[in-house]
């Protein structure tokens, strides 16, 4: 199994700032992807973090606003640039070992924007 | 993507057994079929997966119809703890890659006492 840590767990921003939220894997794991979940709604996957080149995003979901950094196997970054108040939601790191077909799911960030 | 559809909403008693089901009547042969399920306040975990064959662990059982089209996540003995939205979600694999997970609505377990 493998345990995922995320910080900061929540924040309150202003609009027109950026966020960066770490994901730690206490495992090395072959992938990683970022998913958002907005108030009382879905998970949305909004890009695989790839080790050693870049992240491959999701229709609608654009590197200028979501840079993605993965440069080891224990761990990525998420960045939420430029925020306005849509994108308050709930950001989740997820990992998959390379030995099973079990996803593990961070806790989540809450990210409110005013 | 192959879709999933599932009921918005399904009822349960405290120690009797739960039956949720999944349609994916678009599934592909080499689609998996997945549930997670996400507790409050929480993120997803893993319940079980399959492909053709019926699947058995110690969190659930699931039953995969002969021809792919539905399936069902039964939960034995439903406890307070088992509260939470179920996801029916098709993996889809494209040659060696592991393929991704895109969720869907889900079902929203209730379980009384």
């Amino acid at each position: 199994s493998a345990v995922i840590s995320q910080k900061p767990s929540r924040d309150i921003c202003q609009r027109g700032t950026s966020l960066t939220i770490q994901c730690q894997v206490d495992s090395q794991v072959t992938m990683m992807f970022w998913y958002r979940q907005q108030p009382g709604q879905s998970l949305t996957l909004i890009a695989t973090a790839n080790q050693g080149s870049e992240a491959t995003y999701e229709s609608g979901f654009v590197i200028d606003k979501f840079p993605i950094s993965r440069p080891n196997l224990t761990f990525s970054t998420l960045t939420v640039s430029n925020m306005s108040p849509e994108d308050s939601s709930i950001y989740l790191c997820s990992a998959l070992s390379g030995t099973s077909y079990e996803q593990y799911f961070g806790p989540g960030t809450r990210l409110t924007v005013t | 993507d192959a879709k999933t559809t599932q009921p918005n909403s399904m009822e349960s008693n405290e120690e009797e057994p739960v039956h949720l089901p999944c349609n994916h009547s678009t599934i592909s042969g080499t689609d998996y079929i997945h549930w997670y399920r996400q507790l409050p306040s929480q993120g997803p975990e893993y319940v079980i997966h399959g492909l053709t064959s019926n699947v058995n662990n110690r969190m659930a059982s699931l039953a995969i119809a002969e021809d792919r089209k539905s399936s069902t996540l039964i939960l034995h003995r439903a406890t307070l703890r088992d509260a939470a939205v179920y996801y029916c979600i098709l993996r889809i694999v494209g040659g060696t890659s592991y393929g991704k997970l895109t969720f869907g609505q889900g079902t929203i377990l209730t379980v009384h006492p």
